[in-house]
């Protein structure tokens, strides 16, 4: 079945650059997205790309696609504090189901 | 404010007990979903549906059960059944069918602890 895969953890220094990589089995996905969620609290759609994209940017957020590799990063610039978290990434398949990764948590140290 | 509730944030549950986890919506939304979160195991379907009187099993189904009378509301019921609930449940909805780049949203999750 489809399989959504990341790394569990990642520790930066505020004001570093974040990458957060994602990985995926499904070809047939036709969008994919960032998610973040903050303790204790549900999921906020951070961005989203669709599949014929290579990139996108959306203020400190750079999203980017290797449709070939089946390999989705988000790259945080500037890494606050306040960016600490667990990231998702997720497909979405030809319905509406999303599949979701492991999860990513970031640590933002000072 | 349009958006999903969910109630109550936390829930105590003695074995054997059966419990409901309430979600409610005013997006309009045709779809809703339940998850289940567990400590680095991302999220798992447990039912959704698409329409009013109408739903599906997850991924994880069994032990759980639902009901979709009103589009707004999509409770869930943990049953004695279910081997291992303690866990971070969350409810999300989107439209349907989804087109676009249209996504799920979220509400902002019961934790379920047995007791």
């Amino acid at each position: 079945g489809e399989d959504v895969e990341q790394s569990l953890f990642l520790s930066v220094r505020e004001g570093d650059s974040s990458v957060i990589n994602c990985t995926y089995t499904d070809s047939s996905s036709t969008y994919l997205y960032w998610y973040k969620q903050e303790p204790g609290a549900g999921l906020q759609l951070l961005t989203y790309i669709f599949s014929n994209m290579d990139m996108k940017q959306d203020q400190r957020l750079t999203v980017l696609l290797n449709k070939k590799d089946k390999h989705l990063s988000l790259r945080i610039a500037d890494t606050q504090t306040g960016d600490s978290a667990i990231y998702f990434c997720a497909e979405r398949e030809d319905t509406d189901k999303l599949i979701f990764g492991t999860g990513t948590r970031l640590q933002v140290f000072p | 404010d349009g958006g999903i509730t969910q109630s109550p944030k936390y829930l105590f549950r003695k074995e054997g007990q059966n419990v409901t986890l309430s979600c409610e919506q005013n997006l309009n939304h045709d779809a809703m979903y339940w998850y289940r979160q567990d400590p680095g195991q991302g999220l798992r379907l447990i039912y959704y549906s698409q329409i009013v009187n109408d739903f599906q099993k997850g991924d994880i189904a069994e032990g759980y059960s639902v009901s979709r009378e009103k589009k707004e509301s999509f409770p869930l019921t943990v049953t004695s059944a279910q081997k291992n609930p303690t866990a971070f449940y969350l409810c999300a909805s989107t439209t349907y069918p989804t087109g676009g780049a249209d996504t799920q949203y979220f509400g902002p999750g019961t934790r379920l602890t047995v007791l």
